[in-house]
C-alpha cells in the first residue's frame, strides 16, 4: 500500500516567494496532520484536519501560513511570503479516527528559504 | 499544554550494546508511541502502546507503558549499525488531545 505522499521532497526558494507543499494521505485515512521539524524545536504540530475540516490550527505560526484540504485525498500547506526562518522539514501525516491514534508520516518536504 | 521530557538527548554506544531511553509526561496519557527517524526520512512507527503496564516487543525492541501512565521506555538489545537514527516518543491523552512528541534521542553507534 502507498504511504503518505508528499511533494516536493526538496525546495530551495528565495525570501518573499510563495511556497506550496502538497500531501496525499493514505487512502481511507480521515485525519491529516501537518508538522514542522527543526533542530531547535523538534516536531511541532501546525494544523490537523478531520474529514477535510480544519480542527486545530493553533500551531500555525502566523498569517503567512495557510493550509487547505479540498478533498479526502489532497492537502496543501502554503507559505506566503516565505522567510529564512521558515526553513525546516515539513511533514504530512495521516491516520484513521482520532488524533490520539497512531499516525503515519510522509517522507517530508525539505524547505530552504534563502 | 502537555509536556514530554525525553532522555537521554543523545547516546554514543558501541555496536552490540543494549540501549535504553525513556519519556515522562506532565499528565496522564492513554497512548504511547515510539517512532524512529532515519536521516532524510520521515518518522516510522516502531511500537504502539495503548494500556497501562503493557509491554510490547518488536524484534530487538521492547517498549513499556508505565503503570502511572505518565512514562514509557524503549529498550534496544544488541544494537547494530542500522539502529542509528533519532528515536521519538509520542503520547496522547485521548479525546481531542493530539499527539505530543518528545525532542528525540539521537542514537550513534560506533563499530
Amino acid at each position: 500500500d502507498a504511504g503518505v505522499i508528499q511533494s516536493p521532497r526538496h525546495e530551495v526558494t528565495e525570501m518573499g516567494q510563495e511556497v506550496t507543499l502538497r500531501c496525499k494521505p493514505i487512502s481511507g485515512h480521515n485525519s491529516l496532520f501537518w508538522y514542522r521539524q527543526t533542530m531547535m524545536r523538534g516536531l511541532e504540530l501546525l494544523i490537523y484536519f478531520n474529514n477535510n475540516v480544519p480542527i486545530d490550527d493553533s500551531g500555525m505560526p502566523e498569517d503567512r501560513f495557510s493550509a487547505k484540504m479540498p478533498n479526502a485525498s489532497f492537502s496543501t500547506l502554503k507559505i506566503q511570503p516565505s522567510e529564512p526562518r521558515d526553513s525546516a522539514v515539513y511533514f504530512c501525516a495521516s491516520t484513521v479516527g482520532g488524533t490520539g491514534n497512531t499516525i503515519y508520516f510522509g517522507e517530508g518536504s525539505w524547505l530552504t528559504v534563502v | 499544554g502537555q509536556q514530554l521530557n525525553q532522555s537521554p538527548q543523545s547516546m554514543f554506544i558501541q555496536e552490540g550494546e543494549d540501549v535504553s531511553m525513556n519519556c515522562t509526561s506532565s499528565s496522564i496519557f492513554n497512548t504511547w508511541l515510539w517512532y524512529k527517524q532515519d536521516p532524510g526520512e520521515g518518522p516510522v512507527l516502531l511500537i504502539a502502546l495503548y494500556k497501562a503496564g503493557e509491554l510490547t516487543s518488536n524484534g530487538r525492541l521492547t517498549a513499556q507503558f508505565g503503570i502511572t501512565r505518565k512514562d514509557s521506555f524503549l529498550n534496544i538489545s544488541a544494537s547494530i549499525p542500522s539502529d542509528v537514527g533519532i528515536y521519538f516518543c509520542a503520547g496522547s491523552g485521548g479525546g481531542a488531545d493530539g499527539l505530543t512528541f518528545g525532542k528525540g534521542t539521537h542514537l550513534i553507534i560506533q563499530p
